[in-house]
């Protein structure tokens, strides 16, 4: 069974650099991206942003250059940095493999969607 | 940036009865972009359905998705204890891919 490993800073202090790290097992981000969410106390989800293995990479404009992915393919580990964090960056933090998936109905569009979800890792700024 | 705004906020309702969710896009979107998902307190997040009306594995057929362009609703049928959470409609159509701001659904 395809399962999202996560782990990461949990308390910080504003202004310091938040590191989580997310791996997967029974499975596999070829073909597929590995994508962010979070969720603060009380609050929705929120998209922060997404890579492939190749590097490629895509960021909510709400980071404002905050935010870095990246990827480490020699050990198939999928990492975030959130940069001078403050207390509105504590929450929840998700990773979860954003599919790609070819729709049958046209050749045009496909079927994109977060399948596979870590558990999450709370993170504190205090 | 697309806007999805998601009604009511809250439903109240008894297990036994359906109920039905609304996702409303800011600007249309192509439905095979639009996914829902399941949220339980200390949980993950739960896939159900993608591409507006596939279920995702495991999702019974109670679970119900339709819409196109910018209208797109969730159906529960006869709900269960188990589905009282909070229901999240996402569109990956136009960066960012955003989130509706959830409807809770909690038992009368």
């Amino acid at each position: 069974q395809v399962a999202l490993q996560q782990w990461g800073t949990e308390l910080l202090k504003p202004s310091e650099t938040l590191s989580l790290t997310c791996t997967i097992s029974g499975g596999s981000f070829s073909g597929h991206y590995c994508g962010w969410v979070r969720q603060p106390p009380g609050k929705g989800l929120e998209w922060l942003g997404e890579i492939n293995r190749s590097g490629n990479t895509d960021y909510s404009p709400s980071l404002k250059g905050r935010l870095t992915l990246s990827v480490d393919t020699s050990n198939n580990e999928f990492s975030l940095r959130l940069a001078s964090v403050t207390a509105a960056d504590t929450g929840s933090y998700f990773c979860a493999r954003r599919v790609r998936e070819s729709s049958p109905s046209s050749i045009y569009y496909y079927y994109y969607y977060l399948d596979v979800w870590g558990r999450g890792t709370t993170v504190t700024v205090s | 940036e697309t806007f999805l705004t998601q009604s009511p906020d809250t439903l109240s309702l008894s297990p036994g009865e359906s109920v039905t969710l609304s996702c409303r896009a800011s600007q249309s979107i192509v439905a095979s972009y639009l996914a829902w998902y399941q949220k339980k307190p200390g949980q993950a997040p739960r896939l159900l359905l993608f591409g507006a009306s596939n279920r995702a594995a495991g999702i019974p057929d109670r679970f119900r998705g339709s819409g196109s362009g910018t209208d797109f609703t969730l159906t529960i049928s006869r709900l269960e204890p188990e589905d009282f959470a909070v229901y999240y409609c996402q569109q990956c159509y136009s960066s960012p891919y955003t989130f509706g701001q959830g409807t809770k659904l909690e038992m009368k």
